[in-house]
């Protein structure tokens, strides 16, 4: 299985920061990672896929990039409404795997 | 725009089998071009992917679950369903269905996801 290995698994920040999340994968994906968001007692919802582009309806603040293992979401000009837990995932191969996760709380 | 929905009990007791079924509404399972996924989450931690199942039948799953799980598919009721075998409190997870398109721009991508319904297990 690839792994997917998040930094940090939590931060602080305050409304107006940029915030960047990592991800690393054990293997090359190429630019197969998507990332979520999830807010409690809520399913998790795209963000960002294939390594880059942003799904429909969701703020441009949002962004991705990198390739091959290394990967970064991030998020300009914090609002309140992005205080949440971001996940990647890996869609390169089978079983697909999640990072762990990283809460993005108030500072 | 698709939307799924998750339904089966909450609460089971150990060594029991749990059924859960995911319906597709807005849009046809049977039209192809999308896998259609089950992922759980235990409480306070990540997500595990389970399984999926396109509408002809066929399947992968988790080899970390696989001995103890089934996925099954009903076209006609656009339906489809996750059975878990043997259940212990490890399997105590809130658990989503979701759609993944095969041939679309967001391929492998969980685009649509059901609300989540939570499983249970205790004796």
């Amino acid at each position: 299985d690839i792994q997917m290995t998040q930094s940090p698994s939590s931060l602080s920040a305050s409304v107006g920061d940029r915030v960047t999340i990592t991800c690393r994968a054990s293997h090359n994906i190429d630019n197969n990672i998507n990332w979520y968001q999830q807010k409690p007692g809520k399913a998790p919802k795209l963000l960002i896929y294939a390594a880059s582009s942003l799904q429909s309806g969701v703020p441009s603040r949002f962004s991705g990039s990198g390739s091959e293992t290394q990967f970064t979401l991030s998020i300009t000009t914090l609002q309140p409404e992005d205080f949440a837990t971001y996940y990647c995932q890996q869609s390169y191969s089978l079983p697909r795997t999640f990072g762990q996760g990283t809460k993005v709380e108030i500072k | 725009q698709v939307q799924l929905q998750e339904s089966g009990p909450g609460l089971l007791k150990p060594s029991q089998t749990l059924s859960l079924t995911c319906t597709v509404s807005g849009g046809s399972l049977s039209s192809g071009g999308y896998y259609w996924s089950w992922i759980r989450q235990h409480p306070g931690k990540g997500l595990e992917w389970i399984g999926y199942i396109y509408y002809t039948g066929s399947t992968y799953y988790n080899p970390s679950l696989q001995t103890r799980i089934a996925i099954s598919v009903d076209t006609s009721k656009d339906q489809f369903s996750l059975k878990v075998r043997s259940v212990t409190a490890a399997d105590t997870a809130m658990y989503y269905c979701a759609k993944t398109s095969i041939l679309e721009t967001t391929a492998g991508a969980f685009d649509i996801w059901g609300q989540g319904t939570m499983v249970t297990v205790s004796s």
